[in-house]
Parts: C-alpha cells; sequence; structure tokens
C-alpha cells in the first residue's frame, strides 16, 4: 500500500510567522509531488508542485523535496490568516498510470492575527 | 480561466436509490478522474478515464460504480444501489497531461 503521511495537526502560528508543513511518502519510485491547500467544503486548489531534489520558490511559498529521506515540506513565509486551510500533500506514485495521485489526510493550518 | 463544472452541488438519496453525479471537464484535457472525500478523510482516488476507457481504477471501485462520457463535454459516475457510506464529497478532475489537476466543486452527496 503505497501511503502518504502527514501530520494532522492542527498547527497555529501568529500573522506573519513562517508555518512548516511535512509530509513523508512510502514509494521510494515517486517521481511527482504535490502541494494542495483545501478551504472547509471546496476541493482542492494546487499551491507547488516539485520533482527534483532541493528547493523551489514561488512567492512566499517554499517546497522542498529529499527523495533520499522520502520527505517533502511546504514553507510559508509571512502567514497570513487567509493562509488558515488544510494543506494536502500529494504524490503521483510509480506504476500508476495516467497521472493518478495519493493524498496525504492533510495538515491544519491557522494563522491567527 | 477555465473550470470544471459540477452538478448537482449537493444531493440527497435514499439507501439503494442510483445517482448519477455529472461533470464538465476541460475542453482540450485528456485525463479525467473521479476523487472522493468521505467528511475529516483524505481525499482517494476512485477511477481514471483516458481516449474513452478505464485506465485505472481503484479497491472502492467496485461493480456499484462505473462511468461514462456520453458526450464530447460530459463525464459521469453513476453509482447504482447507494450505501450508507458512501455520502461523501465527490471530486470530478481533468489534466491536459500531467499531475497539475483541476478540480470541480464537488458534489456532496448524502445517502439516508
Amino acid at each position: 500500500q503505497k501511503e502518504v503521511e502527514q501530520n494532522s495537526g492542527p498547527l497555529s502560528v501568529p500573522e506573519g510567522a513562517i508555518a512548516s508543513l511535512n509530509c513523508t511518502y512510502s514509494d521510494r519510485g515517486s517521481q511527482s509531488f504535490f502541494w494542495y491547500r483545501q478551504y472547509s467544503g471546496k476541493s482542492p486548489e494546487l499551491i507547488m508542485s516539485i520533482y527534483s531534489n532541493g528547493d523551489k520558490e514561488d512567492g512566499r511559498f517554499t517546497a522542498q523535496l529529499n527523495k533520499a529521506s522520502q520527505y517533502v515540506s511546504l514553507l510559508i513565509r509571512d502567514s497570513q490568516p487567509s493562509d488558515s486551510a488544510t494543506y494536502l500533500c500529494a504524490v503521483n506514485p510509480s506504476g500508476g498510470s495516467n497521472y493518478k495521485l495519493t493524498f496525504g489526510k492533510g495538515t491544519l493550518l491557522t494563522v491567527n492575527p | 480561466e477555465p473550470e470544471v463544472t459540477q452538478t448537482p452541488s449537493h444531493q440527497v438519496t435514499q439507501m439503494g436509490q442510483e445517482v448519477i453525479l455529472r461533470c464538465v471537464p476541460i475542453s482540450n484535457h485528456l485525463y479525467f478522474y473521479w476523487y472522493r472525500q468521505i467528511l475529516g478523510q483524505k481525499v482517494e482516488f476512485l477511477v481514471s478515464f483516458y481516449n474513452n476507457e478505464i485506465s485505472e481504477k481503484s479497491e472502492i471501485f467496485d461493480d456499484q460504480f462505473s462511468v461514462e462520457r456520453p458526450d464530447g463535454s460530459n463525464f459521469t459516475l453513476k453509482i447504482r444501489s447507494t450505501k450508507l457510506e458512501d455520502s461523501a464529497m465527490y471530486f470530478c478532475a481533468s489534466t491536459p497531461g500531467g499531475s497539475f489537476y483541476t478540480f470541480g466543486s464537488g458534489t456532496r452527496l448524502t445517502v439516508v
């Protein structure tokens, strides 16, 4: 069973702080990694994708990938109350066809004004 | 910006009834998916569809489930005889290729 694990939280940070979200995955052959944001009752929304070891930055968001440790993280700098949501880690597992995604359960982030 | 459209937004049905959830993927996308999310749980893959046929299905996608693309635009998920445990949010998604999904806004299915 190919699993994606996340700390369910809640993770609470003050406005302006850095929020750090973590994810581990079991399928060592996975090649593509994604972070989605999901507001309560809404559909997931893609924030970041990462494919290579190291960091990838997009605005206030930085995704980090370490394939040897099977670890993906998302940093949110200058956190805003509007960032309060559940963050889903998703992995395209090896051997799957057609870009199927396996999701973690998500980490609930609360940014306090 | 192009959208994936799902209808209805909320469906209440009695146990044992058939339901059809409808999706209109983005027009130039080639790969279509259904996922579901039981309240408080993770988003789970149900089925992928490419070139007018199922390319992969999960263990959840048993004989009670079926998908169709009856014309060039719609993509439907049918549940033949609903159970209480089918109550969930059902998301349709599409992509031109790669896992850069566009998700629809979802259908909340409540089985009573």
